[in-house]
């Protein structure tokens, strides 16, 4: 069964870089049958996409984050990664990893990390 | 931008009541429309993918149906673990957007 990890620092001054890597484990991020994306929620609200890659590094992000936004894959310590640049109040939220079933179900994320909390605050 | 409502967004009911909840869309998706159930401080659990698939393990009491722009997800008699949130979110347009939620309380 996989299992993701979300993994970075909690506390992101305005203005700066917010970084999160995801672990995965009990399966290989090369599987040709996911993409690997990131979701947030900000507080008390829904869901929000951020976006997705593919093992070979093709990436799809979402137009409102689109120039701030990267996300990038590590094949052989099989991670993702989320970066988010010139953040602010408003990109606190609780972050996500999660696959995403390419073949069997397009678009539905079937396995999720537990999420990690980053503020935006100086 | 595909938007996404739900009704209601909020829902009290008692165990063993049969629940349902509407996703609606702004233009078609097909049948790409996911569900989601999320439980306080838990990740999202995929419970019905492609609008009517039960993905693996989820209890046969869930249920989905719907195409086009309206959708609804069944819990045929509600159970003590299912109090929780529930989302829809469609995956036809490369922007995914979720559904604002819908609380599932206990009366």
């Amino acid at each position: 069964q996989v299992q993701l990890q979300e993994s970075g620092p909690g506390l992101v001054k305005p203005s700066e870089t917010l970084s999160l890597s995801c672990t995965v484990s009990g399966g290989s991020i090369t599987n040709t049958g996911h993409y690997w994306g990131w979701i947030r929620q900000s507080p008390g609200k829904g869901l929000e996409w951020i976006g997705i890659v593919y093992y070979n590094g093709d990436s799809y992000y979402n137009p409102s984050l689109k120039s701030r936004v990267s996300i990038s894959v590590d094949t052989p310590k099989n991670q993702f990664s989320l970066r988010l640049n010139s953040v602010t109040a408003a990109d606190t939220a609780l972050y996500y990893c999660a696959r995403e079933q390419k073949q069997l179900a397009p678009g539905a994320f079937d396995s999720w990390g537990q999420g990690i909390l980053v503020t935006v605050s100086s | 931008d595909i938007q996404m409502t739900q009704s209601p967004s909020f829902l009290s009911a008692s165990v063993g009541d049969r629940v349902t909840i509407t996703c609606r869309t702004s233009q078609s998706v097909e049948n790409l429309l996911n569900w989601y159930q999320q439980k306080p401080g838990k990740a999202p659990k995929l419970l019905i993918y492609e609008a009517s698939s039960l993905h693996g393990g989820v209890p046969s009491r869930f249920s989905g149906s719907g195409s086009g722009t309206e959708f609804t997800l069944t819990i045929s008699s509600l159970q003590p673990e299912d109090f929780a949130t529930y989302s829809c979110q469609q995956s036809y347009s490369t922007l995914f957007t979720f559904g604002p939620g819908t609380k599932v309380d206990i009366k």
